[in-house]
């Protein structure tokens, strides 16, 4: 248990289904962060929220939609996803004034769109 | 952009060898800090070892070193005395003065009795 916490574990949707992936710290970290790790691509960073506020995209579609309500929780809205988007999403958390430290990850959603 | 480059996509040890994975990037910044991550198949991520960019010493922690190069922006990660147990994916990480985080693709280890 690193303190990240993600659900569900595994995830089955439709492509014309619409879910949400939930994560929550209780680190007490102020940035939270959104990776896509697929078999065919490294860990790719989507989205990061630092104090909050959404720092960065990294161009992803718009059928991935973060919400950041509060610094300890995290969403990924998903709609229309397309099967290529099947993949491991992790989420994590750290401190981005604390250079030293560490990101902690959550043990991820397994997804997959038929 | 920083990019993270692990050019071995597998490697392979026998039990207690040493192995030694390898990491580049590529910065303009001088301030940032480097990781070495362990995802088991469980999929945690679990943070190794680190390594300050200021710091010259060589980070160490048990049976895990590092060969920080930074000039030459090498950042590898030594495993002495192997166990079952390393066997792992492996990713480097580079952290910005910003605070993301970018990983590099990530080394298969297969540890063989």
């Amino acid at each position: 248990e690193t303190g990240v916490t993600q659900t569900p574990r595994h995830l089955v949707m439709g492509m014309t289904n619409k879910k949400s992936l939930k994560c929550e710290q209780h680190l007490g970290h102020n940035a939270m962060y959104w990776y896509k790790q697929s078999a065919k691509k490294p860990l790719e960073l989507m989205f990061v929220y630092s104090l909050e506020e959404r720092v960065e995209n990294n161009s992803v579609p718009s059928r991935f939609s973060p919400e950041c309500p509060n610094s300890s929780h995290l969403f990924l809205h998903l709609h229309t996803l397309q099967p290529e988007d099947s993949a491991l999403y992790l989420c994590a958390s750290s401190q981005v004034d604390r250079l030293n430290t560490e990101a902690f990850f959550g043990q991820g959603t397994r997804l997959t769109v038929v | 952009a920083q990019t993270v480059t692990q050019s071995q996509p597998e490697m392979s040890v026998q039990e207690a060898e040493t192995v030694t994975l390898s990491c580049t990037y590529d910065t303009s910044e001088s301030d940032y800090y480097l990781f070495w991550y362990k995802q088991p198949p469980s999929r945690q991520m679990i943070l190794v070892i680190r390594q300050e960019a200021y710091k010259q010493q060589n980070a160490t922690e048990n049976r895990f070193s590092v060969n920080f190069q930074k000039a030459a922006k090498s950042f590898s990660l030594k495993i002495s005395d192997s166990q079952l147990g390393d066997a792992a994916m492996y990713f480097c990480a580079y952290r910005s003065a910003f605070g993301d985080m970018r990983f590099g693709a990530g080394t298969r280890l297969t540890v063989k009795p």
